[in-house]
């Protein structure tokens, strides 16, 4: 099946820092991708959608300016967390469509931790 | 707005034991409904969906019946492995070809030998 890589799998920050998260698709091209969070014992929730070479959709409640998405080619999107604060601390996920009604392929993680 | 019931574990069980894990669901018309799999150090897995009322997934032993009258997609396997140990999510895309995953918060099984 189709892969999906995140790095990296773990980090640490401080608070006050930026911190950059790749996802990318390894072996097929995503014309979507979608990013989601999740805290302990919750769901995932769906933070933006980004499409390549357009700007991000974010959802209801997400702030664009704090959460940046680039999704500059068909293989890689970026989440950058900026002035990240400890309530930032997550497990953040990406996955990846290759098309419209595609199936949505996972990465495994990012593991953030911001103190 | 649409939301995802499932029940929580974590649920340890031995090797051949029945499971079951209830997903209830709520949602406007006719969502499709999925369910996932999560094995340790990996990125979800899509294991089963059904978009219809009455359709059945099945997949790895595993199956699912989409059932609109008590608005659920209840997983059952009939003899779990030990392979099967990982964190299993009901989610459903609403009704009208949304691209938009709702998940449930996820459900971790142990599988002892």
């Amino acid at each position: 099946g189709a892969v999906v890589s995140q790095h990296p799998s773990r980090v640490i920050c401080k608070s006050g820092t930026s911190v950059k998260i790749e996802c990318r698709s390894l072996d097929f091209q995503a014309t979507t991708m979608f990013w989601y969070r999740q805290f302990p014992k919750k769901s995932l929730m769906l933070m933006a959608t980004s499409n390549e070479g357009s700007k991000a959709t974010y959802e209801q409640g997400v702030e664009k300016d704090k959460f940046l998405i680039n999704h500059a080619s068909l293989t890689l999107s970026t989440l950058t967390v900026t002035s990240a604060h400890p309530e930032d601390s997550s497990f953040y996920i990406c996955s990846a469509r290759e098309s419209l009604a595609g199936e949505q392929y996972f990465g495994p993680g990012t593991r953030l931790t911001v103190t | 707005g649409n939301s995802v019931t499932q029940m929580e574990g974590p649920v340890t069980l031995s090797e051949e034991a029945f499971l079951t894990i209830n997903c209830t669901y709520t949602a406007t018309g006719y969502p499709s409904l999925f369910w996932y799999v999560q094995y340790p150090g990996e990125g979800l897995q899509l294991l089963l969906k059904a978009t219809k009322a009455d359709d059945k997934g099945s997949n790895k032993g595993f199956e699912a019946t989409y059932r609109k009258e008590t608005t659920s997609f209840h997983l059952e396997k009939g003899s779990v492995q030990v392979s099967d140990s990982a964190v299993y999510f009901c989610a459903l895309t609403p009704q009208g070809g949304s691209e938009k995953l709702v998940f449930g918060k996820g459900m971790k099984l142990t599988v002892n030998p």
